[in-house]
C-alpha cells in the first residue's frame, strides 16, 4: 500500500514563531487531507487539497501531487495550535484514507 | 447541528468482556469508517462501509465486528478476542469515492481494567 511520512515528527515553537510541516507520499493520490488533532482528540479538518495551495487565516497549505508531497505552513503560531498534526491521503478508486504517524506541535507562550 | 456523534466519550471494559461503541452521523454519508489511535501513533483502519448492509475489513480488524442496518449508524464491538483493545476510537464518515473529504467524530476512549 502507500507509505506516508510525516516530518518532523516534532516540533517545539515560541509563540509568534512560522513553521512547515511536510507530508511525503509513495504513490499518485486522488486526496488529500491535512487534520488537527486537539488536546481532547478531535480530529479538526484543516484543508481537503489533493493539489494546488489554499489559505485559511494563519494557516496554508500547498500540494505538489506531481512530486507527492504536501506542505503545511502555519504563520505567527499561537498556542493553540499545539496538537499533532495529520496528513491523511486517498488513492483512485479507494474510499478510505491512510494516515501518516502526525507531527506533534508545541507552542510555548 | 449536523455531525457525527460517538458515545460515551470513555469506556471502562473488563477483561473477557464485549463493548459497544456507538457512531451516528446526520450528513447523509453513504460511508463511514472505524479507526483506532494507540499513545503517540497515527490512525489505523478497522472497519470500514461503503453502504448499508455491508462493510469491509481495514487493516487491523481481528477481536473487532461491525454493523450497518442503517445508513446514519455504525457501531462498533470490540470483542474478548482483541488482545490489547486499550485505545482511542474514532468514527468518521463520508461520500463514497477517493474525491471525498472524511469528517470525524470526537472519539472513544476504551481502557480495559
Amino acid at each position: 500500500g502507500i507509505q506516508v511520512e510525516q516530518s518532523p515528527p516534532d516540533l517545539i515553537l515560541q509563540e509568534g514563531a512560522n513553521s512547515t510541516l511536510r507530508c511525503n507520499f509513495s504513490d499518485s493520490v486522488n486526496n488529500l487531507q491535512w487534520f488537527h488533532q486537539n488536546p481532547w482528540g478531535q480530529l479538526i479538518n484543516l484543508f481537503y487539497i489533493p493539489s494546488g495551495t489554499k489559505q485559511n487565516g494563519r494557516l496554508s497549505a500547498t500540494t505538489v501531487a506531481t512530486e507527492r508531497y504536501s506542505l503545511l505552513y502555519i504563520s505567527s503560531s499561537q498556542t493553540t495550535d499545539s496538537g499533532v498534526y495529520f496528513c491523511a491521503l486517498r488513492q483512485a478508486n479507494a474510499g478510505k484514507s491512510t494516515f501518516g504517524d502526525g507531527t506533534t506541535l508545541t507552542v510555548k507562550p | 447541528d449536523g455531525g457525527i456523534t460517538q458515545s460515551p466519550k470513555y469506556l471502562f471494559r473488563k477483561e473477557g468482556q464485549n463493548v459497544t461503541l456507538s457512531c451516528e452521523q446526520n450528513l447523509n454519508h453513504d460511508a463511514m469508517y472505524w479507526y483506532r489511535q494507540d499513545p503517540g501513533q497515527g490512525l489505523r483502519l478497522i472497519y470500514y462501509s461503503q453502504i448499508v448492509n455491508d462493510f469491509q475489513k481495514g487493516d487491523i480488524a481481528e477481536g473487532y465486528s461491525v454493523s450497518r442496518e442503517k445508513k446514519e449508524s455504525f457501531p462498533l464491538t470490540v470483542t474478548s478476542a482483541q488482545k490489547n483493545p486499550t485505545a482511542f476510537y474514532l468514527c468518521a464518515s463520508s461520500i463514497w469515492g477517493a474525491n471525498t473529504e472524511a469528517f470525524f467524530g470526537q472519539g472513544t476512549r476504551l481502557t480495559v481494567v
